[in-house]
């Protein structure tokens, strides 16, 4: 089945304790990104990439890290979280095929919590 | 950057009628506007999409329209059932690497 996986699903964890989201897609696509989601404010794009090695920032980065080392990972790092990146957290990856349509196709989500 | 409004926030609809959504956007070079839904505890899923060289596209119950000049897109539910219930949010993109949502809307059919 294709699918894009997160883990863990749900974490609450304490100011400066360093955490590793990790998504993994199995549909072989070039592009993932992060996203957060918080009530009044949608979606917002954290960071994205092209393909291994190639990242770029969203329209919110402050606070978070990535890597792309292989094609199918793609894991969200917090090195020292805070309260305001309480949120959903979701990975999405996309085909950027020639006639790439664009679609992006979304995990199940992360629910982060930082006391 | 890029900036999207959707309007309403939370809408009730009887079930058989229909809905509408509207969503406009800042960036006149934005050429690809998809539509997701939503469903409690899941990820967004695409449900319908449009690009700049078009100005209206429907499946089935579902259409959306663009209006270029005026930076607008909408989401029309025709005939709707419980299970269009869910939030739906729209985006818009230049490049299909940088995305930008709107802020959802609550969609509500009412047996």
């Amino acid at each position: 089945e294709a699918q894009v996986t997160q883990n863990p699903r749900y974490l609450i964890t304490v100011t400066g304790k360093k955490l590793t989201v990790t998504c993994s897609q199995n549909m072989n696509h070039e592009y993932m990104s992060w996203y957060r989601q918080d009530p009044g404010l949608g979606l917002r794009q954290i960071y994205y990439s092209m393909n291994v090695e190639v990242t770029d920032k969203g329209d919110v980065p402050e606070g978070y890290k990535v890597s792309r080392k292989e094609k199918r990972n793609f894991p969200l790092i917090l090195e020292s979280p805070s309260p305001n990146q309480t949120s959903l957290y979701f990975c999405a990856s996309s085909s950027l095929h020639r006639n790439r349509d664009y679609e992006q196709y979304f995990g199940p989500g992360t629910r982060l919590t930082v006391t | 950057g890029e900036n999207v409004e959707q309007h309403p926030s939370t809408l009730s609809v009887q079930e058989g009628d229909s809905a509408v959504i509207k969503c406009t956007y800042s960036d006149s070079a934005s050429n690809y506007f998809p539509w997701y839904k939503q469903e409690l505890g899941k990820g967004p899923q695409l449900i319908i999409d449009i690009r700049s060289n078009v100005g209206e596209k429907k499946d089935q119950r579902i259409a959306v329209t663009l209006n270029k000049t005026a930076k607008h897109f909408s989401l029309h539910i025709t005939e709707t059932q419980p299970e269009d219930s869910a939030v739906y949010f729209c985006a818009a993109t230049f490049t299909g690497n940088q995305f930008y949502f709107g802020t959802g809307t609550s969609l509500t059919v009412i047996p």
